[in-house]
């Protein structure tokens, strides 16, 4: 079975360009998480959706992101405009639905995001 | 909300040493605690778990503890190998706050030959 998948797995770009994340859940999954974690700190929650819902958007830090997950399966994260504190490494995970009495989250590779 | 401190940031042991990484939390409606391992140029991969309702569970090499009372729980890793060497997460889960993960700040293991 193949796991989270993400793409790119390295960016850079200048400050006030656009980039977008993609994540592939594993097949099945429901929930699809995204975290960043920023050098040397603790991996941050940004949101959740269930199916194409977003759940739970209390962890984006501002407007400059958008998160979507069209026909809930992939997901993208769009970074418009970047600016420096955006860098980090941007983790996306999936779960299976609730109500099965589990809560394991399964994570990508990561997109390493950085801008200059 | 939840905040989850993780010690030490750095740890060294010699091949064969134990090592114990912990962390505390601040949220008492935590009810899901696991552990990630996170390797170089990979993405964090989880080892063991527990829930609230357990004290301690073991997998070969590796315990977790849970004090629910004092809100800290462990990592145990014995008869460390090299291939232990990465940098582990603990993170938490509150029944307050849906099912987002509230992460530690990491340990940076290094299993030394």
């Amino acid at each position: 079975e193949a796991g989270v998948t993400q793409f790119p797995s390295h960016s850079v770009i200048e400050k006030g360009q656009t980039v977008t994340l993609r994540c592939d859940p594993i097949s099945g999954h429901d929930n699809l998480y995204w975290y960043r974690r920023v050098m040397g700190k603790e991996i941050k929650f940004l949101l959740h959706f269930v199916k194409e819902s977003k759940q739970d958007e209390s962890g984006m830090p501002n407007n400059r992101f958008l998160a979507e997950r069209t026909g809930g399966t992939y997901s993208t994260l769009k970074v418009q405009p970047a600016e420096l504190e955006d860098s980090g490494v941007y983790f996306c995970a999936s779960s299976l639905q609730p109500g099965l009495a589990t809560y394991e989250q399964y994570f990508g590779p990561g997109t390493r995001l950085t801008v200059t | 909300g939840e905040n989850v401190e993780q010690h030490p940031s750095t740890l060294s042991v010699q091949e064969g040493d134990s090592a114990v990484i912990k962390c505390t939390y601040s949220d008492s409606a935590s009810n899901y605690f696991p552990w990630y391992k996170q390797e170089l140029g990979k993405g964090p991969q989880l080892i063991i778990d527990i829930r609230s309702n357990v004290g301690e569970k073991k997998d070969q090499r590796i315990a977790v503890t849970l004090n629910k009372t004092a809100k800290h729980f462990s990592l145990h890793i014995t008869e460390t190998q090299p291939e232990d060497s990465a940098v582990y997460f603990c993170a938490a889960r509150s029944s307050n706050t849906g099912n987002q993960f509230y992460f530690g700040t990491g340990t940076s293991l290094t299993v030394i030959p």
